[in-house]
């Protein structure tokens, strides 16, 4: 079945460690975004990819950091720098921008829970 | 003041109608979306409205859009227990999403 993958579900860091969580998608979508959930935020972007080698940042990108190699694959590296960086984290991808049959629905994963001990 | 807002919480007795609202600042999306979000689980499409439209029906489902007051709004019929979720209002132009209404059906 056609989806987004992303993994791990639930991961634990260390104050001052890098970890990067995987995104894949078998959709064949252009774009690819990352979102961060806080409690009572909601959704905040971190780094979005309309195009494979082509990223942009979102508007929380401090600490984050992406690459895009692969059409399916958009990973996305929490940093050391990142100050606050628990959290629930989000990948998401749709096939562009809205136009003829396409809405602009974005297909999500089911999220990563970082927590940062 | 942010993109698009919507109020965070709303509890609803199972069978009433519920109503969750939003409003936004972007006129320039071709369309407005909801998602709904269960615990611990990524967002999922709920429905969405062509910019052109006022409204839009789909079984239980209820969209409304006022673009002069840039105001959208969802109506759920008939709410159910398994209507319990986190529901966002989204404009797609900008990528921007509302903080998430929670909403809790109460039997």
């Amino acid at each position: 079945d056609g989806g987004i993958t992303q993994s791990p579900k639930y991961l634990f860091r260390k104050e001052g460690q890098n970890v990067t969580l995987s995104c894949e998608q078998n959709l064949n979508h252009d774009a690819m975004y990352w979102y961060r959930q806080d409690p009572g935020q909601g959704l905040r972007l971190i780094y979005y990819s309309q195009i494979v080698n082509d990223f942009q940042k979102g508007d929380i990108a401090e600490g984050y950091s992406v690459s895009r190699e692969k059409k399916e694959s958009f990973p996305l590296t929490v940093t050391s720098a990142q100050k606050n960086p628990t959290a629930f984290y989000l990948c998401a991808s749709r096939p562009g921008l809205a136009g003829g049959l396409n809405t602009g629905e974005l297909f999500f994963g089911e999220g990563s829970r970082l927590t940062v001990l | 003041g942010e993109d698009v807002e919507q109020s965070l919480f709303l509890s609803v007795r199972e069978g009433d109608s519920s109503v969750i609202n939003c409003t936004y600042t972007d006129s320039s999306s071709t369309y407005l979306y909801w998602y709904k979000q269960e615990p611990g689980a990524g967002l999922q499409l709920l429905t969405y409205i062509f910019s052109n439209m006022d409204m839009k029906q789909d079984q239980r489902l209820t969209v409304l859009l006022n673009k002069k007051d840039k105001h959208l709004s969802l109506r759920i019929a008939d709410t159910q227990t398994g209507d319990s979720a986190i529901y966002f209002c989204a404009d797609h132009y900008k990528l921007s999403f509302g903080a998430g209404t929670t909403v809790t059906v109460r039997a």
